[in-house]
């Protein structure tokens, strides 16, 4: 079967670095999306990946590793307006996307 | 302005009463598509169009309908509400190709008594 997984949940404070992991098992892939979604709200598109490495823009970025069927993003200097729920989605072999259950991030002062 | 929207936005209705909810987008898109979100199970399909009169079924089909009649359109017919339909959907759309990112609608939380 196809699975995404993420941690349910982290906690991180105010202007700090947080790291969201993302592995997946699916069937075949075109690319992996980050979404950022606030609560009450809808995703919103962040990053995609489609070949290894790390894609940079302004305070996050995403990495991935192919071959390990891993992901992460990347949050730096960490403002209160980022609590959310990053959602970790692959594009499989259909180009359908398989999507992750989210991780809820917790920003303290 | 671009967007994706959705009606009613929230909606509580009875068990085996009829409703749709309706999606619109302004952008020309070809690809457009259901999702519903519980907590812990993340966003799940429930069918998708890649244009117009193409409608196929994601991956929790059963208890919906959807028509393609017209590019911007797209609306989710529930027959027959349950309680287990109780949820908080998306519309989303977007152009075809493997970039091509998903925007969405603003939900519509529904609850089926």
């Amino acid at each position: 079967g196809q699975n995404i997984d993420q941690p349910t949940e982290m906690t991180a404070t105010e202007g700090a670095i947080v790291q969201i992991n993302c592995t997946y098992q699916t069937s075949g892939f075109n690319g992996l999306f980050w979404y950022q979604q606030h609560a009450g709200e809808a995703p919103t598109f962040l990053s995609y990946n489609v070949l290894d490495g790390l894609e940079e823009k302004g305070r996050f970025s995403s990495f991935l590793s192919r071959s390990k069927g891993y992901s992460y993003l990347l949050l730096k200097e960490l403002q209160m307006k980022d609590s959310a729920s990053y959602l970790c989605a692959v594009s499989d072999s259909n180009y359908q996307l398989i999507w992750g259950a989210g991780t809820k991030l917790i920003i303290k002062p | 302005e671009a967007q994706v929207t959705q009606n009613p936005r929230y909606l509580i209705t009875v068990t085996g009463k009829k409703l749709t909810v309706t999606c619109s987008q302004n952008m020309n898109h070809e690809y457009m598509s259901w999702y519903r979100q519980d907590p812990g199970l993340g966003l799940r399909q429930i069918y998708y169009s890649m244009n117009v009169e193409v409608t196929d079924k994601g991956d929790v089909p059963e208890g919906y309908k959807v028509s393609r009649k017209e590019k911007r359109n797209f609306p989710l017919i529930l027959e027959s509400p349950s309680p287990n339909q109780t949820s908080l959907y998306f519309c989303a759309s977007s152009l075809p190709g493997l970039r091509e990112t998903q925007y969405f609608g603003p939900g519509t939380r529904l609850l089926v008594l």
